[in-house]
This record gives C-alpha cells, structure tokens and sequence, in this order.
C-alpha cells in the first residue's frame, strides 16, 4: 500500500515553454502533498505544500507563478512549470501524506530544458 | 528552526563491512526522526523511524536508535551489500517545522564487492 506515482518520469521541453508533472496517490487519500526540487548530489529542496481545495503554500524564494500547483482532488497534485528555463532542469519529486503524518514519495521526474 | 546534519560523505565500503552513517537534529520538542533511501534515478524510499526517545527503528538489517541526550539517530548496518550503494537521508519531522520534513544533506554509500 501507500503507493505514489508521478507523470511524466523523464521530460525535456523548449525554454519558454510549459510543463506539467502529475502526483497521484494510487491506494490512499492525502489531504496534503508536497513538491521538492532536488539539484545533482544534492539533498531535497521543499518547494510547496499542496493543500486539496486550497490554495498552495510557498516556501521562500519559490516562485509561484513559475510553479504552479493545483491539487483538485484527494488523489492528484500537478505542478506546472512555466516559461521553462534551462535553470529549471533539475528532478522533481513529490510526496503524499499518510497517515499518521508519514510521508510516501513518488519516484521523481527529471526534467530537462534545452 | 529545525535542522538535520549528517556527517559527510561520500562513504565506500567493501562489501560485509559494518556501516555507520551519523546524524544529528536540533528540534524544539520530540520530533520524529527517518531515514530514507535513494537508489539511483528513483525517489525516496523509506527505510525505517522512530517516533519517540529510545525507540529503535529497523529494516533490512538497518537499525537507528532515537537517542534525546544526544539528540542523534545514527544509522548502522553490520554487514553491507554492494545493493546498499544509495543516498542515505536522515530527516525529523515536527519540532517547529510542523507538517514538513527536515532533511540531511545526504550520505553517498558506495559498496564495492
């Protein structure tokens, strides 16, 4: 159980385009999910919590105009990327809150802009 | 705020060598502490917790002791497997930084057979 799934794996987009990542949790509800941003060698960086039927919370220095975060139902999360920039190319990985307060992690996108 | 400090890697062992991977929080109250995997390419796995002082978590021959008065949770395996090579993670959640985790930097573990 507790199994989360993120869409696509691996992306590569123009600069100035717009990309979409999908989190889902397959077997379980999470009212809460949350987007890092993880850099080469490097630990995760949390960029947003994700609150269904509510607006998301920003970390600092996030843009959230850049990342765009929509989680519409208890299950899917997306996160937007926007105007790509080669500065954005990095992995994605989302988490999904279980229960009680446990955090299940979905297997990361990578994302590269040319 | 919370913080999480592992010590520094990159770790390469031999293979049945015994491993031990050091991590220190600061928290205000009792969080609880994680330690998460990472193989190559793939996203966090959790290997085992502990949610309160003296609590030992274990999994796959891993173990980690929630020690309060030294506010550690040391990661250790007796005998290592060339499949062990990851990221290790030490993480806490609650403290201050309610309903997020708090992350190590990471520890690179190479097993060489």
């Amino acid at each position: 159980g507790a199994v989360v799934s993120q869409h696509p794996s691996r992306v590569i987009c123009k600069s100035g385009t717009s990309v979409k990542i999908e989190c889902r949790s397959l077997d379980f509800q999470a009212t809460t999910m949350f987007w890092y941003r993880q850099f080469p060698k490097k630990s995760l960086m949390l960029m947003a919590t994700s609150n269904e039927g509510s607006k998301a919370t920003y970390e600092q220095g996030v843009e959230k105009d850049k990342f765009l975060i929509n989680h519409a139902s208890l299950t899917l999360s997306t996160l937007t990327v926007t105007s790509a920039h080669p500065e954005d190319s990095s992995f994605y990985i989302c988490s999904a809150q279980g229960d009680p307060y446990e955090q299940y992690f979905g297997p990361g996108t990578r994302l590269t802009v040319t | 705020g919370d913080s999480v400090t592992q010590m520094e890697g990159p770790v390469t062992l031999s293979e049945e060598a015994f491993l031990t991977i050091n991590c220190t929080y600061t928290a205000t109250g009792y969080p609880s502490l994680f330690w998460y995997v990472q193989y190559p390419g793939e996203g966090l796995q959790l290997l085992l917790k502990a949610t309160k002082a003296d609590d030992k978590g274990s999994n796959k021959g891993f173990e980690a002791t929630y020690r309060k008065e030294t506010t550690s949770f040391h990661l250790e395996k007796g005998s290592v497997q060339v499949s062990d090579s990851a990221v290790y993670f030490c993480a806490s959640f609650g403290g201050t930084s309610y309903g997020k985790l708090t992350f190590g930097q990471g520890t690179i573990l190479t097993v060489h057979p």
